[in-house]
């Protein structure tokens, strides 16, 4: 069946440096991808997406490109902040299915 | 726009009990799917709700029911509570004709079996 991984946490940077969370999925077809982040006490935000192959998604100074030919789905941003301490989860869905396919999420924690 | 609303926000509940979740979802979403996550992982599907009917199913058990009012507002009924029940409940609406995939979801309902 279809899966995602994604890398173990948690990741602990410093303010303004660069980030990159791994994202792999399997799947039997072409699905869409996501990253969602949930902030300590809240529920999960859409942080970007992509539709197909080459997409590149992004929002806030978060990027992610969708690679077919790795299955990958990398996150990243160029320089972090304090308030970006928080967890992210990548996620894989089908149009014409209903169910979001999420991974196990990665905590980031960005120092002062 | 309140966004996605669940109640309540945490709920402590004894083995063998029931118990009722309910999410109200976004202004103008029709489709309410519901989500559990246990402590340290990713959502996992239980079911989603379009007009008033369970379209698709994770891989739950039957204790795991649930129900959508004609203000698309849903319900989620867990029977026979287990210690492994514990976890937060996250509800996802979506628009189905603005494509379903993209969901906002509420900030859960904390879910404790002792």
């Amino acid at each position: 069946g279809d899966s995602v991984t994604q890398m173990e946490g948690p990741v602990t940077l410093s303010e303004e440096a660069f980030l990159t969370i791994n994202c792999t999925y399997t799947a039997t077809g072409y699905p869409s991808l996501f990253w969602y982040v949930q902030y300590p006490g809240e529920g999960l935000q859409l942080l970007l997406k992509a539709t197909k192959a080459d997409d590149k998604g992004s929002n806030k100074g978060f990027e992610a490109t969708y690679r077919k030919e790795t299955t990958s789905f990398h996150l990243e941003k160029g320089s972090v902040q304090v308030s970006d301490s928080a967890v992210y989860f990548c996620a894989l869905a089908y149009t014409g299915r209903r169910a979001l396919t999420f991974g196990s999420g990665t905590r980031l924690q960005v120092q002062p | 726009d309140a966004g996605v609303t669940q109640s309540p926000t945490h709920l402590i509940k004894t083995r063998g009990q029931q118990v009722t979740l309910r999410c109200s979802p976004k202004s103008g979403h029709d489709t309410v799917s519901w989500y559990q996550q246990a402590l340290g992982q990713g959502p996992q599907f239980i079911f989603q709700y379009y007009e008033e009917e369970e379209r698709q199913r994770g891989n739950f058990p039957d204790r795991f029911s649930g129900h959508q009012f004609p203000n698309y507002s849903s319900e989620l009924n867990v029977n026979a509570l287990l210690l492994g029940d514990s976890a937060l409940y996250l509800c996802a609406s979506s628009l189905r004709d603005r494509g379903w995939t993209e969901a906002f979801f509420g900030q859960g309902t904390r879910l404790t079996v002792v």
